[in-house]
């Protein structure tokens, strides 16, 4: 069974810095990874997806890489701003039907 | 194309009450997923749609729950009886059937907030 572990569940930084969101699975047999922003109260966006062939996206100030072999994946943020505050989940998708399981998230604070 | 919506975006009732959810995926997409999220936690999968048949459910779909796809296009899910425990935001997510680059990312709806008194 796959389990996805985000650690920590909560990270508070000041404006301008760059941060680094971990993500770690037990099953390397994935077909892709996707990171997800939740802001509170409200559905999932889709920030990056990563095939399991590739090693990492980038959109904008973000970056995700994955290691399949060693079952990890980060999301690398750059210059973060306040409007980057939400909690960020990493989900793995696998199986013959390529359903997702998510990690419990990252609250990201970042202060002004 | 306004992505996925869900309907109602809130939903109080009584416990042993029956509730339904109506989810409507972006047009074309024939994959569709349901998901359940509680407090604090991710998001747990519930069941999955390619067109109308539904191919795989979850241990977590007991028998008071059911979920329809008629014609392959919007997806409905219902709670018979239900619970305290039944308390959460319900996801649904489409995407296109292809499995290639984006095609295959999972868009999600904003979600359906479930309080059984």
């Amino acid at each position: 069974k796959q389990e996805v572990t985000q650690i920590p569940a909560a990270l508070s930084v000041p404006e301008g810095e760059n941060l680094v969101l971990n993500c770690s699975f037990t099953d390397s047999a994935i077909y892709n990874l996707q990171w997800f922003r939740q802001d509170p109260g409200k559905g999932l966006t889709s920030l990056l997806l990563i095939q399991s062939s590739q090693r990492e996206q980038t959109s904008g100030r973000l970056n995700a890489s994955l290691d399949k072999s060693s079952g990890r994946s980060t999301l690398y943020i750059a210059a973060s701003q306040p409007g980057d505050s939400a909690t960020y989940l990493c989900a793995v998708g696998s199986g013959a039907n390529s359903k997702l399981t998510f990690g419990k998230g990252i609250t990201l604070s970042v202060r002004p | 194309d306004t992505g996925v919506s869900q309907d109602p975006r809130h939903k109080i009732t009584k416990r042993g009450q029956n509730v339904t959810f109506r989810c409507d995926p972006i047009s074309e997409h024939n994959r569709l997923y349901w998901y359940r999220q509680t407090l604090g936690q991710g998001p747990e999968f519930l069941t999955y749609f390619q067109n109308e048949a539904q191919l795989e459910k979850s241990r977590l779909l007991s028998d008071r729950f059911s979920a329809e796809r008629p014609k392959g296009s919007f997806s409905t899910l219902e709670i018979q009886r239900t619970e305290q425990g039944d308390s959460a935001m319900y996801l649904c997510a489409s995407r296109p059937n292809l499995r290639t680059g984006l095609y295959e990312t999972q868009y999600f709806g904003p979600g359906t907030r479930l309080l059984v008194l």
